[in-house]
C-alpha cells in the first residue's frame, strides 16, 4: 500500500518561497507510470490542483499559478516537491501530495495526510 | 477552462438515500471520480471511472454518468457518511486537466 507524507516549513513568510516535499514509501517507486501531484485546501474552501509531474518528468502546471509553481522529482529519494515563489496570505492553505493513475481517465487514488501552511510575517 | 457544478449541500435523514449531483459539458465522453473527505482528513476516492469503487469502499457508494450530469449515490445511509464529496474529472484539453467540482456538504440530519 503506497504511503506518501508531507513534509517543510509550516509558516512562510509573505514574498518567500514555499517549499514542500512527499516522500512516498511503502513498496511504491516514484519511477513507476504515475502522476504525482500537489492539491491545497485553503481554510473552509474546496481542492485546488496546483500541478503534476509524471515520473519521466514532464508537469501540467495550474495555469493560474504557473508563473511561480516548481514541481521537481528526486527519484534518488523517492520524493518529489513543490515550490511556490512570492506567497501572499492567499497562500495559506493544507497542502496535500497524491498518485494519480496515469491510464484512461486519472484520478487520485492515494493521498498523503496534508500539511498546514500558513502565509505570515 | 472545464467547469464542474455541484450544489454547495445536501441533505439526508439515517436510512434514506443520498444523490449529489456533478455537471458539466459533454459528461457523456468523460469518467467522473468522486472524492469523501471529513472534516480535518484528507479525501478520498469512493467512486471511479463513473461506477466503480476502491476496495473497502462499501457497496452503499455507487454512481451513474448520463448526459451533462454525473450522480453519486449513497444508500442506506449513516452519520459517518457526513462530510464533503467532490467530484473530478480528466479533461485532457485543459491545461491542468484534474479539474474537480467544488464540493457539496452531505449533511445527516
Amino acid at each position: 500500500q503506497v504511503q506518501l507524507k508531507e513534509s517543510g516549513p509550516g509558516l512562510v513568510k509573505p514574498s518567500e518561497t514555499l517549499s514542500l516535499t512527499c516522500t512516498v514509501s511503502g513498496g511504491s517507486s516514484i519511477s513507476s507510470a504515475y502522476y504525482w501531484g500537489w492539491i491545497r485546501q485553503p481554510p473552509g474552501k474546496g481542492l485546488e490542483c496546483i500541478g503534476s509531474i509524471y515520473f519521466s518528468g514532464s508537469t501540467f502546471y495550474n495555469p493560474s499559478l504557473k508563473s511561480r509553481v516548481t514541481i521537481s522529482i528526486d527519484m534518488s529519494k523517492n520524493q518529489f516537491s513543490l515550490k511556490l515563489s512570492s506567497v501572499t496570505a492567499a497562500d495559506t492553505a493544507v497542502y496535500y501530495c497524491a498518485r494519480s493513475e496515469a491510464a484512461g481517465s486519472p484520478y487520485f487514488g492515494s493521498w498523503g495526510h496534508g500539511m498546514l501552511v500558513t502565509v505570515a510575517s | 477552462s472545464y467547469v464542474l457544478t455541484q450544489p454547495p449541500s445536501v441533505s439526508v435523514a439515517p436510512g434514506q438515500t443520498a444523490r449529489i449531483t456533478c455537471g458539466g459539458n459533454n459528461f457523456g465522453s468523460k469518467s467522473v471520480h468522486w472524492y469523501q473527505q471529513k472534516p480535518g482528513q484528507a479525501p478520498v476516492l469512493v467512486v471511479y471511472d463513473d461506477n466503480d469503487r476502491p476496495s473497502g469502499i462499501p457497496e452503499r457508494f455507487s454512481g451513474s454518468n448520463s448526459g451533462n450530469t454525473a450522480t453519486l449515490t449513497i444508500s442506506r445511509v449513516e452519520a459517518g457518511d457526513e462530510a464533503d464529496y467532490y467530484c473530478q474529472v480528466w479533461d485532457s484539453s485543459s491545461d491542468l486537466p484534474w479539474v474537480f467540482g467544488g464540493g457539496t456538504k452531505l449533511t445527516v440530519l
